[in-house]
């Protein structure tokens, strides 16, 4: 069983729908990234958090220490958000991240 | 501001032919780099850390190996490729450990044939 685990794997939606995507993890951490990977393979980071909730324009991530749970939600979404989403935990038995595979989003027109 | 470079973009090499692959940052000092590869259909992992000049930490065993000869360059290698060594390989920085942002490069497709 993998130490980090993504829901959906493939994600469509159209335009304008809410969209939640959802990272579980089974040890425990100190810190959880949320990355985005654009279609050509280009990686950014859109936010480390070890608890609570923060927000950057559209995006939102939360989570839940307890539950070992956390979400990334995108208000309003557009197809420009069509991308591969991969939640990482830090703080593992390797002592650095640990990579969830990622969800991969459509968002149609 | 700070840069993450990674060459080359694309490359295709024979099975036991060798590999490197450079990375280099700019605009900060003595950063944490990061190797990661992403395999087709998998998710990335992270082959190589560094926390210094000559500090290399493994994370998975296999025929690669990385060196940072200096402050801000990390240079992954191979004598001799595998099928199983092709992939998307990914250079990222932070300033300190996990519980800051990495920040990734633009990556190198390899494949192997």
């Amino acid at each position: 069983k993998n130490e980090v685990e993504q829901s959906p794997q493939n994600l469509t939606a159209q335009e304008g729908e809410f969209i939640t995507i959802n990272c579980s993890y089974s040890v425990g951490i100190s810190a959880l990234h949320w990355l985005q990977q654009h279609p050509g393979g280009g990686i950014v980071s859109l936010f480390m958090l070890s608890s609570g909730k923060k927000k950057h324009g559209r995006l939102i991530a939360t989570i839940n220490i307890q539950e070992k749970h956390s979400s990334l939600h995108i208000t309003a979404s557009h197809p420009r958000d069509s991308a591969v989403y991969i939640c990482a935990a830090y703080g593992g038995s390797q002592g650095n991240l640990i990579f969830g595979k990622g969800t991969k989003l459509s968002v149609k027109p | 501001s700070q840069t993450i470079h990674q060459w080359p973009a694309t490359l295709v090499q024979p099975v036991g032919s060798p590999l490197s692959l450079e990375c280099t940052v700019e605009g900060t000092s003595n950063p944490n780099l990061y190797w990661y590869r992403q395999a087709a259909g998998r998710g990335l992992q992270l082959l190589f850390y560094s926390v210094g000049i000559g500090q290399i930490s493994s994370e998975v065993p296999q025929n690669l190996s990385a060196s940072r000869p200096q402050d801000r360059q990390f240079i992954l290698s191979s004598k001799k490729l595998l099928l199983s060594d092709s992939g998307f390989y990914l250079c990222a920085w932070s300033v300190g450990a996990g519980t800051d942002t990495q920040y990734f490069g633009p990556g190198t497709r390899l494949t192997v044939l």
